[in-house]
């Protein structure tokens, strides 16, 4: 069951924050974060695991809540090139990868 | 290090017609994925292959959809007969290893299918 990503659009102004948020129906293992920009192939940015451990390449933030089996994604001081659609994938105990349906962000100068 | 290479980029066929995409991941990746991306919506995984094994094909269409990866490398998705309901972008993507949260997945361009 895919997990359901909210806000489904935010517009934002250079240097302006936001939060996107994920959540799944099933326990999680873990939840990866991807970012797509239009036309363009889906770009990885982290992976959360149970139990905090954290693996990203970006200087982008998320937290994960094992207990409400929430993920929470921070653009902080947000800059044009943040603008993309940004995909959770959640891993639940079927060892599967389920992406939302994304949330589109568009950072304006 | 090249990425994941996909071909064609973009594909028309009529509704009954067969298609092939082709794909070849980063060298050395063993599990290789196929997802359907329907416009407005996140990626659904269509079948994994870990080396020349597949991993899991729980969502594939297996009526008309079928993928094959012979040799471990490179792989192929063939839709025959296609429907319009399979205009979409398929997208390959590669990752070193098959534990999920461990392995990042690295994506392709992707194939955008238009079925008229």
């Amino acid at each position: 069951q895919q997990p359901v990503q909210s806000p489904q659009a935010v517009i934002l102004r250079e240097g302006e924050d936001a939060v996107i948020n994920c959540s799944s129906s099933k326990a999680l293992y873990s939840v990866h974060w991807y970012r797509q920009k239009h036309g363009e192939a889906p770009v990885f940015l982290m992976i959360l695991l149970k139990g905090g451990e954290q693996k990203g390449h970006e200087k982008i933030s998320a937290s994960f809540n094992e207990k409400k089996q929430q993920s929470s994604l921070y653009l902080t001081a947000s800059q044009l090139s943040y603008s993309g659609t940004y995909f959770c994938g959640t891993e639940g105990n079927d060892y599967k990868l389920s992406f939302g349906a994304g949330t589109t962000v568009t950072v304006r100068a | 290090e090249a990425g994941v290479a996909q071909s064609p980029r973009y594909k028309i066929i009529e509704k009954r017609q067969s298609v092939a995409f082709w794909c070849n991941p980063i060298s050395g990746h063993a599990t290789l994925y196929w997802y359907q991306q329907i416009l407005g919506q996140g990626p659904k995984l269509l079948i994994q292959f870990q080396n020349n094994g597949v991993v899991d094909d729980s969502q594939l269409p297996k009526d008309r959809f079928s993928a094959e990866r012979l040799k471990g490398v490179d792989s192929t998705l063939k839709i025959q007969p296609a429907k319009l309901e399979d205009s979409a972008v398929y997208l390959c993507a590669s990752s070193l290893g098959k534990l999920l949260s461990y392995n990042e997945q690295f994506f392709g361009p992707g194939t955008r299918l238009t079925v008229l």
